[in-house]
């Protein structure tokens, strides 16, 4: 089976840096997602990882490493807006194009 | 472009009752997958389809089923609804079957009484 694990909960001053990590246990791994999820809203897509190292895109970055079982995504110059669950998921060979998810990190984002 | 839809956007049932959610997936993409998300947690995977065909189904009951149409649009159905189905139920899409990234749909919203 596969198995993730991210924080519950964290949080950060605006115009801060938060890390959120993500272990994962998997066999097949064939790539890790990211997804911001606001409040009643749908996942969006973040962050695509499936070879080592770091994906820049802006404020967020996300780092991978595949014999650590690790990753975190990386907010920069947080905005309230970033208040928000970001969802960690990993899709494994074995299971097609399913994505298994953690259960989320709420980010709450102070003034 | 738009992106994925469905419908309804909420739904409140009765414990027993069978449901029905529909989902039209970004033009183009072939591939459709369900999420049921409970409140506080992570999405949890119900059912992929590619090219109208069932290509993976998560640990749920038979009293959930889907398929997929010819135009890739898809349906989810839930019979004898008991009331931990109450959650929010997600579609995505995606261009194939395996390597794409996923692109989700707004949801529906379901509580049953």
């Amino acid at each position: 089976g596969q198995n993730i694990d991210q924080p519950t909960e964290m949080t950060a001053t605006e115009g801060a840096i938060v890390q959120i990590n993500c272990t994962y246990q998997t066999s097949g791994f064939n790539g890790l997602f990211w997804y911001q999820q606001h409040a009643g809203e749908a996942p969006t897509f973040l962050s695509y990882n499936v070879l080592d190292g770091l994906e820049e895109k802006g404020r967020f970055s996300s780092f991978l490493s595949r014999s650590k079982g690790y990753s975190y995504l990386l907010l920069k110059e947080l905005q309230m807006k970033d208040s928000a669950s970001y969802l960690c998921a990993v899709r494994s060979k074995a299971a097609g194009n399913k994505l298994t998810f953690g259960g989320g990190t709420r980010v709450l984002v102070k003034p | 472009d738009a992106g994925v839809t469905q419908s309804p956007t909420h739904l409140i049932k009765t414990r027993g009752q069978h449901v029905t959610l529909r989902c039209s997936p970004i033009s183009g993409h072939k591939s459709v997958s369900w999420y049921q998300q409970v409140l506080g947690q992570g999405p949890q995977f119900i059912f992929q389809y590619y090219e109208k065909e069932e290509r993976g189904r998560g640990n749920f009951p038979d009293r959930f089923s889907a398929r997929q149409f010819p135009n890739y649009s898809s349906e989810l159905n839930v019979n004898a609804l008991l009331l931990g189905d109450s959650a929010l139920y997600l579609c995505a899409s995606s261009l194939g079957q395996e390597k794409e990234t996923q692109y989700f749909g707004p949801g529906t919203r379901l509580l049953v009484l």
